[in-house]
């Protein structure tokens, strides 16, 4: 079974508005952290924003938020006034806690490929 | 910039040949992580080193290896390369070698190896 599922292969937005990319996770340990990462043209992995799974906000990291669904097992990442610079891949990753058995082996989503329209 | 170095940017070769990859990790970062992205199979975790001994173990194959020296640089060595290993190799970097460090890794620019 997927452990990590992205069910969006692509988004488009217009410049200046809000966008949720979607992530739903499969975990039975209690602990563990949800990653999200960029991946521009230029191929780069660029790390964006995590949350782990005890934290009790969500976590947010300038235009970067994470709407974190614990009893849904989403973690969407939401950027707000989207800039042409945001076209780009977008991967969501998780890493178990160990606690039951798991790693701390992370595991990434398919990506969302994410385009910004001026 | 993420300050982790990765040699060479590109790497052309024929299948059943033997390949190194080397990172350089940011300084004073004692992790380095090695991941292979391609096509089919996304981005794959394969193997963690912290300070010159291995802590984790993904979806790595026999016929690759990787260590971690004194300098911490790391090098991945991938032998009798076959089609379906032409991928983008990655090496990230932390500080930390345990649970939260996963938090903290910053990417290199990648190795893009093509097998023909």
């Amino acid at each position: 079974a997927q452990k990590i599922t992205q069910t969006q292969p692509g988004m488009f937005v217009q410049e200046k508005e809000a966008v949720t990319l979607d992530c739903t996770y499969d975990t039975s340990d209690p602990s563990y952290g949800l990653f999200w990462y960029k991946q521009p043209s230029s191929g780069e992995m660029i790390f964006l924003i995590y949350q782990g799974s005890y934290d009790q906000q969500n976590a947010t990291e300038g235009r970067y938020s994470l709407n974190f669904q614990k009893a849904r097992k989403s973690a969407n990442l939401v950027i707000s006034a989207s800039q042409l610079g945001d076209s780009a891949m977008y991967f969501c990753a998780m890493r178990e806690g160990g606690t039951s058995g798991g790693s701390y082996i992370p595991t990434f989503g398919r990506g969302t490929s994410l385009i910004v329209h001026p | 910039d993420s300050g982790v170095t990765q040699t060479p940017k590109h790497l052309i070769t024929a299948t059943g040949q033997r390949v190194t990859l080397r990172c350089s990790p940011r300084s004073g970062d004692l992790s380095v992580y090695w991941y292979q992205q391609s096509l089919d199979q996304g981005l794959q975790f394969l193997i963690q080193y912290y300070n010159g001994e291995e802590r984790a173990k993904g979806n790595i194959l026999e016929r690759f290896s990787a260590q971690q020296f004194p300098d911490l640089h790391s090098e991945l060595n991938l032998s009798s390369l076959e089609l379906g290993d032409s991928a983008l190799y990655f090496c990230a970097s932390s500080v930390g070698g345990g649970l939260r460090s996963y938090n903290e890794q910053f990417f290199g620019p990648g190795t893009r190896l093509t097998v023909l």
